[in-house]
């Protein structure tokens, strides 16, 4: 079974452009995670899907961030406009009901 | 809200010596406990867990034991490998409720086995 995929690995951007990071969950799972990872703070979670539909964004820093979730298959995270403080890495996960969360292996972001 | 707080923060040992690692939680209500191994350049991947009615769970060298009391619970490595090197991290999450599958995070293990 093919696991979370998430694109792209790496990203370098410059501050004020617009970041868009792309998951595809496992296929038939129903709840849908993007966490952030940094030295400082740790694994946070953003935000979380179930059935497509947001359920909790109390984790999403501002309104420079948002998420969706348009089909079972595809989930993005923008940054709009990106900070150097933003520099992270992103992780998808997903599970199925009450089973675990698998997650990706993340996209690397770096705003100059 | 809940908070996990993760014990100690490095931990170097020995090849084949044992490795113990503590998590406690602040919410009562906490009922599922996950351990991640995370390698350099890789998303966390689950290793054990544990719900909230077993006080403890074993896979070959890996076993959970979970103090409901206390509100604390701790991952043992027995006969610890090179390739056990890793981020640990613990976790707590409420199954089943309005809440379902929010995990809190520890702040993570980094250990180092020496050969």
């Amino acid at each position: 079974d093919a696991g979370v995929i998430q694109s792209p690995r790496h990203e370098v951007t410059e501050m004020g452009q617009e970041v868009t990071l792309r998951c595809k969950p496992i296929s038939g799972h129903d709840y849908l995670f993007w966490y952030r990872q940094t030295m400082m703070r740790g694994l946070e979670l953003l935000i979380y899907f179930n059935n497509n539909v947001p359920i909790d964004d109390s984790g999403m820093p501002e309104d420079r961030f948002s998420a969706k979730m348009p089909n079972a298959s595809f989930s993005t995270l923008k940054i709009q406009p990106s900070e150097p403080r933003d520099s992270a890495v992103y992780f998808c996960a997903s599970s199925f009901l009450n089973q675990p969360q698998h997650f990706g292996d993340g996209t690397r972001l770096s705003i100059l | 809200g809940e908070n996990v707080e993760q014990h100690p923060s490095t931990l170097s040992v020995q090849e084949g010596d044992s490795a113990v690692i503590k998590c406690t939680y602040s919410d009562s209500a906490s009922n599922y406990f996950p351990w991640y191994k995370q390698e350099l350049g890789k998303g966390p991947q689950l290793i054990i867990d544990i719900r909230s009615n077993v006080g403890e769970k074993k896979d070959q060298r890996i076993a959970v034991t979970l103090n409901k009391t206390a509100k604390h619970f701790s991952l043992h490595i027995t006969e610890t490998q090179p390739e056990d090197s890793a981020v640990y991290f613990c976790a707590a999450s409420r199954k089943g409720s309005s809440n379902t599958g929010k995990l809190i995070f520890g702040q993570g293990t980094t250990l180092q086995v020496k050969p």
